[in-house]
């Protein structure tokens, strides 16, 4: 099991520009999760999922799109790339998100700049 | 709106010390408590966790201390060493929300 991945691992981007953060788990887990941790902040969530077709706001959703098409794959979307993205974004799974016993396992980060 | 307070922000030790992470938190709803450790370039990974219904979790040298009536919860190191530098996390959840929150994590460095 590759666990959960996540492409690229660095990215650079100019003020208003659009990309998409890629993460991908192989362990049929219904739930995943999109956060970003910045210096003093520690991790916030942006969006998670609960199962293919069903995504849900987390702490910081804006400027953020999400979908799920496929239990495996949950891009992470931004629109209008701004300074304050500038951040290292982890994606993570866990079996049903139950919060209380399953066990969240993370990816190992994207780092964005945005210039 | 931040919900989980962590401190301190770093620590040093010497090997065989025994760090000592705080957080507290002010939301009676959580009622699951894991802390995570990360190392440089990865992702957090679960440590321990604990329920509120619990005042003390063991696990090899880890070791949460919970109290539910100061809304407090800690984590001991015990005999540290130098592969146990890292940044610890601190979180809280309400069951069924599917939401984690986290506290704003303390860098360890274990001296040889």
């Amino acid at each position: 099991n590759a666990g959960v991945t996540q492409t690229p691992k660095f990215q650079v981007l100019k003020t208003g520009q659009s990309m998409t953060l890629q993460c991908a788990q192989d362990m049929n887990h219904e739930y995943m999760s999109w956060y970003r941790q910045d210096p003093g902040m520690g991790l916030r969530l942006i969006h998670y999922s609960v199962g293919a077709g069903i995504t849900d706001q987390g702490e910081v959703p804006n400027g953020y799109n999400v979908s799920r098409s496929t239990t495996e794959d949950f891009p992470l979307r931004l629109l209008s790339a701004a300074p304050s993205q500038t951040s290292v974004y982890f994606c993570a799974s866990s079996l049903a998100g139950n919060t209380g016993t399953d066990t969240q396992y993370f990816g190992p980060g994207t780092r964005l700049t945005v210039l | 709106q931040q919900q989980v307070k962590q401190s301190p922000q770093s620590l040093i030790v010497q090997k065989g010390g025994i760090p000592i992470i705080n957080c507290a938190y002010e939301n009676t709803a959580f009622d699951y408590f894991p802390w995570y450790q990360q190392f440089p370039g990865k992702g957090p990974a679960l440590l321990i966790a604990i329920r509120p219904d619990v005042s003390e979790k063991k696990e090899g040298r880890f070791t949460i201390s919970f109290n539910k009536s100061a809304k407090q919860f800690s984590l001991h190191i015990m005999d540290s060493q130098p592969g146990d530098s890292a940044t610890y996390f601190c979180a809280a959840s309400t069951s069924g929300t599917y939401k984690y929150i986290f506290g704003t994590g303390t860098r360890l460095k274990v001296l040889a």
